[in-house]
């Protein structure tokens, strides 16, 4: 069965670095979403990607965060200087419509130093 | 908040019963989906009912949805012990592009072999 699937697994870095999460949705899917989880606390929306563009994003993505699509099949999250309260899950999620069902990945756990 | 809250927050029972949990939400949806998130893993889909559908089964799984009074409910029935995990409702609101979801804090669910 396809699934989302998310590199890596656990990332470790120091605060101030960049990192990238990565992600490859379900293969016919259009529509792609970062949520990210901070531990104990409820799943948040940070964005959502159609069409090669920003859909929509939550006050969390400021400026620190990108997303981009390199290539048919990635679709990746940066954070351009991280801080302590980035630690978190990252999960990515990508649907076939805009109002069915999102699929998740299992996560990226960010540990900010 | 336009978000999901799930009641009762823990839930324990024997494995062979039934266990129900309850979603609440404020604002006007186009779905709400069940996740289920076993410890410091991934979410899993379990299930999507849109805001003209008032029930729907999926194998040990009955969901209801009551849009006027904007709850909607999770029936695990016959639980086994692999049931053992937290359970998210999350939210898809009218209006909003792309359907971003809106997670409540989740259920977390025991069932005792």
């Amino acid at each position: 069965e396809p699934e989302v699937t998310q590199t890596p697994s656990h990332q470790v870095t120091q605060m101030g670095q960049e990192v990238i999460l990565r992600c490859v949705p379900i293969s016919n899917h259009l529509y792609f979403y970062w949520y990210r989880q901070i531990l104990g606390q409820k799943v948040e929306f940070l964005v959502s990607f159609y069409n090669n563009e920003i859909s929509e994003k939550s006050e969390i993505f400021d400026d620190q965060f990108s997303v981009e699509r390199p290539d048919g099949s990635n679709f990746t999250l940066k954070i351009r200087s991280t801080k302590l309260e980035d630690s978190a899950m990252y999960f990515c999620a990508s649907s076939d419509w805009s109002y069915n069902e999102q699929f998740f990945g299992p996560g990226t756990r960010l540990t900010v130093l | 908040s336009q978000q999901g809250e799930e009641d009762p927050q823990a839930l324990s029972i024997q494995e062979g019963e039934n266990a129900t949990m309850n979603c609440s939400y404020k604002t006007s949806i186009n779905n709400l989906q069940w996740y289920r998130q076993n410890s410091g893993r991934g979410l899993v889909h379990l299930i999507l009912i849109r805001s003209n559908e008032r029930e729907k089964h999926s194998g040990r799984l009955r969901v209801t949805l009551d849009t006027s009074k904007k709850s909607s409910s999770l029936l695990i029935t016959a639980s086994r012990a692999a049931d053992t995990a937290s359970y998210f409702c999350a939210t898809a609101t009218r209006g909003s592009t792309l359907g971003r979801l809106y997670f409540g804090r989740g259920t977390q669910l025991t069932v005792w072999p």
